[in-house]
């Protein structure tokens, strides 16, 4: 049974920095990985999508990779904002469905 | 304008009532889907629907009915309430029913008394 886990959990940082948010997955047969994000009282926006056979997908500041084998899939955000304050969910796409990891709840300060 | 859409946006009752939670979206999209949320912000798939047609129902009480009566409305009925119901239920559009990125709707809290 396909499980997710995002390490850390919640994490406050100024603004300015780089981070990294983690993601891992027990299975490695998945179709492909996306990451969310979702802020307060909102739905979720889709932020990056990653194929089963990429490696990583960029989006301005944002960048995703992929390592299938080791079930691992990293967020990398660039000198964060106190906008980028959300909590970020990454998904596995396992079969027929999407399944969430547990989040991490980021905050940025000024 | 708005993408996916949900009503109500909040919804508290009693116990024991029966409620529906009506989602429409405005994308073309083919696929829709409702997740619960639980109050740990887990998020978990409930059902999928292609085409109007039943594609997942990912072992939800039978207390729990959706209907799609076209491929852009996807409505969920609730019967007898319990305690246990109360979450954030979002519903959600792709335009491949496999793998395909999807949009979601605001949510529609749910406070069970």
């Amino acid at each position: 049974k396909q499980e997710v886990t995002q390490i850390p959990a919640a994490l406050s940082v100024p603004e300015g920095e780089n981070l990294v948010l983690n993601c891992s997955f027990t299975d490695s047969a998945i179709y492909n990985l996306q990451w969310f994000r979702q802020d307060p009282g909102k739905g979720l926006t889709s932020l990056l999508l990653i194929q089963s056979s990429q490696r990583e997908q960029t989006s301005g500041r944002l960048n995703a990779s992929l390592d299938k084998s080791s079930g691992r899939s990293t967020l990398y955000i660039a000198a964060s904002q106190p906008g980028d304050s959300a909590t970020y969910l990454c998904a596995v796409w396992d079969t027929d469905k999407l399944i969430f990891g547990t989040g991490t709840r980021l905050q940025v300060f000024p | 304008d708005t993408a996916v859409s949900q009503t109500p946006k909040y919804l508290v009752t009693q116990m024991g009532n029966d409620k529906s939670i009506k989602c429409e979206q405005n994308l073309g999209h083919d696929t829709m889907y409702w997740y619960k949320q639980d109050s740990k912000k887990f998020l978990k798939i409930m059902f999928s629907y292609n085409n109007k047609e039943l594609i997942i129902n990912e072992t939800v009480p039978n207390r729990f009915s959706p209907k799609s009566p076209d491929k852009a409305h996807l409505n969920l009925h609730i019967n007898s309430l319990e305690l246990g119901d109360s979450a954030v239920y979002f519903c959600a559009s792709s335009r491949q029913g496999k793998g395909g990125p999807q949009h979601f709707g605001d949510g529609t809290r749910l406070s069970i008394l």
